[in-house]
């Protein structure tokens, strides 16, 4: 069964920048749309973005749009979030998820995520 | 923008009881594209159901989804102490929006 192991969480102030990286094992990850999932500690779960199979078509949440950037490396099963001018309201666990083809796109794997603390 | 509102917020039971959790979307939504998550605490969400009422691998069959258009349910036949979670009911397949709902806390009573 596959597997994503998030990285690059950790503390940054408010307006820098930060990136965030996901390894896939276990599956053809060139096959598969790629998302990032965000939860506040103790809230609930919002989509960040989204990538399709080929790095084609990338979609954010308004909260992010401008200040945040997905991209992959199908060479390296590896999907990637770049984040710029964070806020304290980014503060949360980052998840890497796939987006599985035959449940209609639903986000049938997920790691552990990695933590993003904004803070002065 | 659709807006998903789950009830209850808590739901307080007992294992072997049965649990329903509902889902209401702000607008119709195409049920191909909807799906149910469970999540425990410290560890990733887990998909139970997608396309509404599709049970994703391995998930046991004492978990069914429901619905259409704007109301969706999830209904566990009896609980057990491994389903005491909380519960997120989602819409996905658009390009720009992937709504979730706020969640239902499924409690030991």
């Amino acid at each position: 069964e596959g597997q994503l192991v998030e990285s690059g969480g950790g503390v940054a102030r408010p307006g820098a920048s930060l990136r965030l990286s996901c390894v896939a094992s276990g599956f053809r990850f060139d096959e598969y749309g790629m998302s990032w999932v965000r939860q506040v500690p103790g809230k609930g779960l919002e989509w960040v973005s989204g990538l399709n199979w080929n790095g084609g078509d990338a979609t954010y949440a308004d909260s992010v749009r401008g200040r945040f950037t997905i991209s992959r490396d199908n060479a390296k099963s590896s999907l990637y979030l770049q984040m710029h001018s964070v806020r304290a309201e980014d503060t949360a666990l980052y998840h890497c998820v796939r987006e599985d083809y035959l449940s209609y796109d639903a986000f049938d794997i997920w790691g552990q995520g990695t933590m993003v603390t904004v803070s002065s | 923008e659709v807006v998903l509102t789950q009830s209850p917020g808590t739901l307080s039971l007992s294992p072997g009881d049965r649990a329903t959790l509902s889902c209401r979307a702000s607008q119709s939504v195409n049920s191909r594209y909807f799906a149910w998550y469970q999540h425990k605490a410290g560890q990733a969400p887990r998909l139970l159901i997608y396309g509404a009422s599709s049970r994703a691998t391995g998930i046991p069959d004492r978990f069914s989804g429901g619905g259409s258009g704007t109301d969706f349910t999830l209904t566990i036949s009896r609980l057990e102490p491994e389903d005491f979670a909380v519960y997120y009911c989602q819409q996905y397949g658009t390009s720009t929006r992937v709504p979730f709902g706020g969640g239902t806390k499924v409690e030991i009573k």
